[in-house]
């Protein structure tokens, strides 16, 4: 079935650890997203990506980072965890950059400790 | 800066009922509007709306635009427990034409 594969499904992270969460699309969507979603805050945009091998930053970037070195993989690395960024992450999809819908994969469960 | 502002935050209605849930925004270079329905994991993409005026439908829910007052509502009719879901609202535009969301209208449908 066509879409967005996030792994893992749910993590507990000590402060401090590295952490790469993994997004695969195989609908051959040239745009991709990471999202976090925090209750009361919404959906935040992180790091995006036009087109591989672009990157660009959203709205809360900082502690992040992507790489697009392909049009299917879209991993998100946390390199020094921190207990704030314990969320839900949303991978995302949409087949230009210009306002098509996103598609979404099922979301990682982060908790830093 | 581009703002979405949903309203009511949350909201809990009996079946049968009809409920509007509201959008309003701000923005440059406006491209589209959209909305999603969020249950246990991923959004699920509902509407799309670029023109002002021109009511989109499916099933029991639809939703309009109206970009000269700067809003968009979505009307869901005879409301069933399925129904129940968070409720969000994304706006395209701005010089990146990236998604600004809203911070999501919970509704709780109950027997």
């Amino acid at each position: 079935i066509a879409g967005i594969t996030q792994a893992p499904t749910s993590q507990i992270l000590a402060a401090g650890r590295r952490m790469t969460l993994r997004c695969t699309q195989d609908m051959r969507h040239n745009a991709m997203y990471w999202y976090r979603q925090d209750l009361g805050l919404g959906l935040r945009l992180i790091h995006y990506s036009n087109t591989a091998g672009t990157t660009g930053k959203g709205e809360v970037p900082d502690g992040y980072s992507v790489s697009r070195a392909n049009t299917d993989d879209f991993p998100l690395t946390l390199a020094s965890a921190v207990p704030s960024q314990t969320s839900v992450y949303f991978c995302a999809s949409s087949d230009s950059d210009r306002g098509s819908p996103l598609h979404f994969g099922n979301g990682t469960r982060l908790t830093v400790t | 800066e581009d703002k979405v502002v949903q309203s009511p935050l949350s909201l809990v209605v009996h079946e049968g009922d009809t409920v509007t849930l509201n959008c309003s925004y701000e923005v440059t270079n406006f491209r589209s509007l959209l909305w999603y329905k969020q249950e246990k994991k991923a959004p699920t993409f509902l509407f799309m709306l670029t023109s002002s005026g021109i009511e989109k439908k499916s099933g029991r829910l639809s939703s309009i635009l109206d970009k000269k007052e700067l809003f968009s509502i979505l009307n869901i009719t005879a409301t069933q427990t399925g129904d129940s879901a968070i409720y969000l609202c994304a706006l395209v535009g701005g010089a990146n034409s990236k998604l600004t969301f809203g911070k999501g209208i919970t509704l709780s449908v109950r027997p």
